[in-house]
């Protein structure tokens, strides 16, 4: 079975600050690979994901991540956040099958101060 | 486009009640998975299905139910509520056409039981 470890349960960025989390995986095949985003009070909402090609992905909001296979690992990175980036991000990833299941990773709460 | 459509929002149950949490999606999707939240450990798969008539099993899933009868419903069904059932509650569905892995939420259900 897959598992995904977050490196930092918490971040705390001023505005303009880059931003990376860290993501590593665990599973043996071939996977698609996802950040999604909670802001305060609502659900999920995916910001961006990996499946093939070019293993520099670019999401919404500014948001981008890269997929290096040799380190099984996802970093989501953002040159200059801003304090409405303040939520919790969740790493996921699920192995390269229509029928298979999201392994979700415990989350980073990330808090962008004014 | 309603998407994932979780009722209720909110719900105070007492330990040993029962109680069935709807999901309904109107995007024609054969995947539909219920996810708990709980705070520090990130989303837990409970129960998933990949069409009418099929349910599995996923990380957590002592203690509920569900059935799909349909491809639009998957309610999830809790039949002697716990303390540690306190949680929210997502439910999400996806395609399983191709290889898109991205899933769609609902709102959330939170639930806490006394």
């Amino acid at each position: 079975a897959q598992s995904v470890s977050q490196h930092n349960h918490h971040v705390i960025l001023s505005e303009a600050a880059s931003l990376e989390l860290g993501c590593n995986y665990s599973y043996g095949g071939t996977v698609n690979l996802f950040w999604y985003v909670q802001y305060p009070g609502q659900h999920l909402q995916l910001l961006l994901k990996y499946f093939s090609g070019d293993p520099l992905v670019k999401g919404i909001k500014g948001f981008e991540a890269e997929f290096i296979k040799s380190k099984f690992s996802f970093n989501l990175r953002k040159p200059s956040v801003q304090w409405s980036d303040t939520a919790e991000y969740f790493c996921a990833v699920s192995p390269y099958s229509g029928y298979s299941t999201l392994t979700f990773g415990k989350g980073t709460m990330l808090l962008v101060s004014p | 486009n309603a998407g994932v459509t979780q009722t209720p929002k909110f719900q105070v149950l007492k330990t040993g009640q029962s109680m069935t949490l709807q999901c309904a999606q109107d995007m024609n999707h054969e995947y539909m998975s219920w996810y708990r939240q709980d705070p520090g450990m990130g989303l837990r798969l409970i129960h998933y299905s990949v069409g009418a008539g099929i349910t599995d099993q996923g990380e957590v899933p002592n203690g509920y139910n569900v059935s799909r009868s349909t491809t639009e419903d998957f309610p999830l069904r809790l039949l002697s509520a716990a303390p540690s059932q306190t949680s929210v509650y997502f439910c999400a569905s996806r395609t399983t056409s191709g290889n898109t892995g991205e899933l769609f939420f609902g709102e959330g259900s939170r639930l806490t039981v006394l």
